[in-house]
């Protein structure tokens, strides 16, 4: 069983805070990482695919990091609003397959 | 461009029943992949077709099935319908495999009773 954990497992911020949480993975046979954001009544929406160890990515006031070596991926948020609530989650993909291994995810609730 | 559309929104059958969802892929996709979303987990993954090919497969039993058409478009049918069936069901289209983000639909949530 490949374990994909995402922490906190909820969040709530006020309006301007700025946040992060965790995606942690399997240091090995490592191919991709994705963060997805799914607000409520719609579907995920893709935010980053990382792909290399070191890599961030930076979306308005998200980014993310990824570190392949130890597993992780951090998701920032800066100035939170209250149209960021949403669960963030990530997905883990191995270079031996075309399987995305998805997170629980992490709820943020944004209050204005 | 036109998004990934999922059919039906809501379902409910009974258990023993059989069940056919459907999706639409995004135009310019040839990949198709399903999910299972039980009540506080993480999208679970079903199988993946890429060209109408099964191209991969997650840990759930042979009752659930798929298909995918020349058009991209895609099947997933569950036979034999169990309580713990119950859940949403996403699809989510890509342009390749693994490498491309996934563009979800807004699923179909399933209720066995």
């Amino acid at each position: 069983i490949l374990n994909v954990e995402q922490s906190p497992q909820s969040l709530h911020v006020q309006e301007g805070d700025s946040t992060n949480f965790t995606c942690s993975f399997p240091s090995s046979n490592f191919y991709a990482l994705h963060w997805y954001r799914w607000e409520t009544a719609k579907s995920p929406e893709a935010l980053f695919v990382m792909t290399l160890n070191g890599d961030e990515k930076k979306k308005g006031r998200i980014s993310a990091t990824l570190n392949t070596k130890e597993g992780y991926s951090y998701l920032y948020i800066k100035g939170s609003q209250p149209e960021d609530s949403a669960t963030y989650l990530c997905a883990f993909i191995r270079n031996t397959g075309n399987q995305f291994y998805f997170g629980t995810g992490t709820s943020l609730t944004v209050i204005p | 461009e036109t998004g990934v559309t999922q059919s039906p929104t809501h379902l409910i059958k009974t258990r023993g029943q059989q069940v056919t969802l459907r999706c639409s892929s995004q135009s310019g996709h040839n990949t198709v992949s399903w999910y299972q979303q039980a009540l506080g987990q993480g999208p679970q993954f079903i199988f993946q077709y890429y060209r109408e090919e099964e191209n991969g497969r997650g840990n759930f039993p042979p009752r659930f099935s798929g298909l995918q058409f020349p058009n991209y478009s895609s099947e997933l049918n569950v036979n034999a319908l169990e309580l713990d069936d119950s859940a949403l069901y996403l699809c989510a289209s890509s342009f390749r495999p693994s490498a491309s983000p996934l563009h979800f639909g807004n699923g179909t949530r399933l209720t066995v009773t």
